[in-house]
């Protein structure tokens, strides 16, 4: 079975500077999706950003971006000029190709804090 | 097309009580799955549907829980005799067979079971 780790519970930065969130996964399959997810406090989920594993390039979307290590199963997501905006919890979540058994499992989240 | 709609946003029900959620999905999403997320913890899988088949149930899903998607449109998630376990937040989400974007997800409804 698929697992999805997130060692860091919460996190602290200051407006306009750079984070990291850690996560690693657990799997044997050769393909599949990871996502991470932003969930503002008591809004709704919304995609971040999505990588897919046969691609060795590292997804952006504008202050967002991921490194990606396949061979040691980690997937960072990097956010860039930090934003009050961003506080938010953040997951990262993982997916095999479509078939049958297409759910997606989620980490744990990490809590992040932008601070003004 | 206003996204996944889940109806209501919040419930309080006695301990004992049956509830009903309602999930309406992204109208050319034939995939529709519903998590469930307590306190500070991650979405956990529940049930998933594609069209109106169910394909899979966790075994987070007891007895109680019962899923529907007649006519592979809006979806029901039945509790019957709430225990204040069952208290958390219940969302729903959708995709389409045909793309591995990820998913879509309502904003949840928020049952708290007292």
């Amino acid at each position: 079975a698929q697992t999805v780790t997130q060692s860091q519970p919460e996190m602290s930065v200051q407006e306009a500077e750079t984070v990291t969130l850690s996560c690693t996964y657990d799997t044997s399959e050769n393909n599949y999706y990871l996502f991470w997810y932003k969930q503002p406090p008591s809004r709704q989920m919304i995609l971040v950003i999505r990588q897919e594993a046969y691609k060795q390039q590292n997804a952006t979307e504008n202050r967002f971006s991921v490194n990606f290590q396949k061979a040691a199963k980690s997937f960072s997501l990097k956010i860039s000029d930090s934003q009050l905006g961003d506080t938010a919890m953040y997951f990262c979540a993982f997916m095999k190709p479509q078939n049958r058994d297409d759910k997606i499992i989620f980490g744990k989240g990490t809590r992040l804090h932008i601070l003004p | 097309d206003t996204g996944v709609s889940q109806d209501p946003r919040h419930k309080i029900t006695k301990r004992g009580q049956n509830v009903t959620f309602r999930c309406d999905p992204i109208s050319e999403h034939n995939r529709l799955y519903w998590y469930r997320q307590t306190l500070g913890q991650g979405p956990e899988f529940l049930t998933y549907f594609q069209n109106e088949a169910q394909l899979e149930k966790s075994r987070l899903l007891s007895d109680r829980f019962s899923a529907e998607r007649p006519k592979g449109s809006f979806s029901t998630l039945e509790i019957q005799r709430t225990e204040q376990g069952d208290s958390a937040m219940y969302l729903c989400a959708s995709s389409s067979a045909w793309q591995n974007y990820g998913y879509t997800f309502g904003s949840g409804t928020r049952l708290t079971v007292v």
